[in-house]
């Protein structure tokens, strides 16, 4: 396993149109997390899944963003009705954290750039 | 709230200086943590160092070293002897136990030959 991995690095869309992403983690990592970064700007906390529960939101992940997390292992974000404010780096990063070791480094992903034109 | 702060949003050097990058956070957690990650051109955020808040000791690793105050809410991050390969966005950052991090804006070092 050589790290986390995004598919797609790049995607443009038109405006109105859906978009979904894809995440594969370090394989051993029960913590997936979402970041959005837009340009000169560090990375902002979107929502993150322990295993294939979502457990927290952050207030940017408006209605028209969705993310699953099926069986715990790969994940999806997707974005509905594409607006041009939603181009940035979409990026995602896993951990590994038990009941004795709640915070560890998270890793992360080369990203997916979305430019909504 | 957390809140980071990197003062300086670029910074430029000529090979081998060293540099001292800045940043200072707050929180009213009494638990905490602090990073460090490095973003080159590629994108790809590489983890540096994760300090938790009960352990004010300094840490050095090959070039780096990294100076956490927790009087003066600082977690400073020096380069000794730069090199080109440096050249990149470092960001540091501050989480709870819950691996959310709050990233500041970064610094945008550039080495020069």
């Amino acid at each position: 396993d050589t790290g986390v991995s995004q598919d797609p690095r790049h995607k443009i869309t038109k405006r109105g149109q859906n978009v979904t992403f894809r995440c594969d983690p370090i394989s051993e990592h029960n913590r997936l997390y979402w970041y959005r970064q837009t340009l000169g700007q560090g990375p902002e906390f979107l929502t993150y899944f322990q295993n294939e529960a979502q457990l927290e939101k952050s207030r940017l992940l408006s209605d028209r963003f969705s993310a699953e997390r099926p069986k715990g292992s790969f994940s999806t974000l997707e974005i509905q009705r594409t607006e041009q404010g939603d181009s940035a780096m979409y990026l995602c990063a896993s951990s590994w954290t038990a009941a004795t070791i709640m915070n560890t480094e998270a890793f992360f992903g080369q990203g997916t750039r979305l430019t909504v034109v | 709230a957390q809140k980071v702060t990197q003062a300086q949003t670029e910074i430029s050097v000529v090979e081998k200086e060293d540099v001292t990058l800045d940043c200072v956070y707050e929180t009213r957690d009494t638990t905490y943590y602090l990073f460090w990650y490095k973003q080159p051109p590629s994108g790809e955020l590489v983890f540096l160092i994760r300090r938790n808040s009960f352990d004010e000791q300094n840490e050095i690793s090959g070039r780096y070293s990294w100076n956490f105050q927790k009087s003066t809410s600082s977690f400073n991050f020096t380069i000794t002897a730069s090199q080109v390969v440096d050249s990149a966005v470092y960001f540091c950052a501050l989480s709870d136990a819950l691996n959310m991090l709050t990233f500041g804006g970064g610094t945008r070092l550039m080495v020069k030959p």
